[in-house]
């Protein structure tokens, strides 16, 4: 079985500091994992994946995550924050080689940027 | 590609009503997930297919879910009878070949069951 715990469902930032939203998972096989964001009334977008091999990633808008798995943690991170940035951001894992491709989701994250 | 399309993108419909969901995945994909998304319960996995056949149903809430992918190129969720609480965004999401590859979403049905 799999679980995702995003710390903290509201965070707010001011433009230009550091994003930081924490995700932890459990996992009973190494696991996938992802991070989507999802603007008001859209769909899901993937903003970076970890499969294998380099355990920092880096996606797009400038985001990053970095799989620490003595931690079982996939924290996103963005060194400065842009208006733009504004949405509920989801981490996501899923049963890596084992097949199973669905995923499972964390309860989310909306970060506010203020001005 | 034109990426995952679902339809309708909203519905309203009275409590015993039938209501049917559409999903075209992309070409090419060979899985289907159809998730829900509520303010309570977040995103949550109805049920997913690999070649069109169902592989985890277990999401599914109870018997008056139902979903089916009769083809590559389609897919239905039916809710029958509706009641108030079925209320949410409906996502369909679709995958290619490869483990290593993300799923895409529509862009999701709001249902409304008054």
């Amino acid at each position: 079985a799999q679980s995702v715990t995003q710390l903290g469902s509201h965070v707010s930032v001011s433009e230009g500091a550091l994003v930081l939203l924490r995700c932890n998972y459990s996992s009973s096989v190494p696991p996938y994992l992802f991070w989507y964001v999802q603007y008001p009334n859209q769909g899901l977008q993937l903003l970076l994946k970890y499969t294998t091999g380099a355990t920092l990633v880096k996606g797009i808008n400038g985001f990053e995550a970095e799989f620490k798995k003595s931690e079982t943690s996939f924290h996103l991170t963005k060194p400065s924050a842009h208006m733009s940035d504004a949405a509920e951001y989801f981490c996501a894992v899923s049963e890596g080689d084992t097949g199973r491709r669905a995923l499972t989701f964390g309860s989310g994250t909306r970060l506010q940027v203020q001005p | 590609d034109a990426g995952v399309i679902q339809s309708p993108r909203h519905e309203v419909t009275e409590m015993g009503q039938e209501v049917t969901l559409r999903c075209k995945p992309i070409s090419g994909h060979n899985s289907l997930f159809w998730y829900r998304q509520t303010m309570m319960r977040g995103l949550e996995l109805l049920i997913y297919f690999n070649n069109n056949v169902p592989i985890d149903d277990s999401g599914m809430p109870e018997d008056r879910f139902s979903a089916k992918m009769p083809n590559a190129s389609f897919s239905t969720l039916k809710i029958q009878p509706s009641e108030p609480r079925d209320s949410a965004v409906y996502f369909c999401a679709s995958s290619f070949r490869g483990l290593d590859t993300e799923a895409f979403f529509g862009q999701g049905t709001r249902l409304t069951v008054v």
